[in-house]
C-alpha cells in the first residue's frame, strides 16, 4: 500500500525557518518524481515545487522560489521541503505528492507562521 | 486567480446527475491529462479521476471525467448528501508545475 507520511509543521514566527519530510513507502520511491503542494486556511489547492525522480529537475512556484528548497534522499524513500524567510501567508497544510498515475498524496501537515 | 477555471459553487438534489466544470488553454488542459480530487473538510485532497476518466479502485462509477479540447467535467450521477464536498480539477502545464482549478463547493440540497 502507498503510504506518504508528512511531518515538521508547526508554529513557527515569521522569518523563521522550518524543515518539513515526507515518508514514502508501499512503492519504488526512487522511481517517481514527487511535488509539495499547500493549502492556506478556506482557500484552495497551491503547487509549489516538483522535484524528479533522480533530481536532475526542480522547479518551484512563484511563490516560494529563493525561499523554499526542495531535495530529496532516495535511499531513505524521503522527500523534504526547507522553507526559509517565512511570511505569515505561508500559514497552510503542506502536502507531498506522489506523481505518476495514479497520483497519492499525504494527509498534509499544518505550518503555521505568527508571532 | 487560479489558471484552470471552475464554477465557485454547484448544488444538485438527491439522486441528480451534477456536472463541475474546468476551463483551462492549449498549453495545460489541451495537452495534458486532466485529474479530479474531492475534498471533505479537515482532510486531504482524495483523487477521483485521473488520466482524463479513469477512476482509481474504491470510487464508484457515479463520479466520471471527461475532456474535450481545452476544458474537462466531473460528472457525479445519483448524488448523495455524503458527496457535499469541494471539488478540484489539476493538470500539468508546459512547464511540469501543476496546476489546479480553484475549486468548487457542492451543495446537496
Amino acid at each position: 500500500e502507498v503510504q506518504l507520511v508528512e511531518s515538521g509543521g508547526g508554529l513557527v514566527q515569521p522569518g523563521g525557518s522550518l524543515r518539513l519530510s515526507c515518508a514514502a513507502s508501499g512503492f519504488t520511491f526512487s522511481s517517481y518524481e514527487m511535488n509539495w503542494v499547500r493549502q492556506a486556511p478556506g482557500k484552495g489547492l497551491e503547487w509549489l515545487s516538483y522535484i524528479s525522480s533522480i533530481v536532475t529537475d526542480i522547479y518551484y512556484a512563484g511563490s516560494v522560489k529563493g525561499r523554499f528548497t526542495t531535495s530529496r534522499d532516495n535511499a531513505k524513500n524521503s522527500l523534504y521541503l526547507q522553507m526559509n524567510s517565512l511570511r505569515v501567508e505561508d500559514t497552510a497544510v503542506y502536502y507531498c505528492m506522489r506523481g505518476g498515475d495514479p497520483p497519492y498524496w499525504g494527509q498534509g501537515t499544518l505550518v503555521t507562521v505568527s508571532s | 486567480q487560479s489558471v484552470l477555471t471552475q464554477p465557485p459553487s454547484a448544488s444538485g438534489t438527491p439522486g441528480q446527475t451534477v456536472t463541475i466544470s474546468c476551463s483551462g488553454s492549449t498549453s495545460n488542459i489541451g495537452s495534458n491529462y486532466v485529474y479530479w480530487y474531492q475534498q471533505l473538510p479537515g482532510t486531504a485532497p482524495k483523487l477521483l479521476i485521473y488520466r482524463n476518466n479513469q477512476r482509481p479502485s474504491g470510487v464508484p462509477d457515479r463520479f466520471s471525467g471527461s475532456k474535450s479540447g481545452t476544458s474537462a467535467s466531473l460528472a457525479i450521477s445519483g448524488l448523495r448528501s455524503e458527496d457535499e464536498a469541494d471539488y478540484y480539477c489539476a493538470t500539468w502545464d508546459n512547464s511540469l508545475s501543476v496546476l489546479f482549478g480553484g475549486g468548487t463547493q457542492l451543495t446537496v440540497l
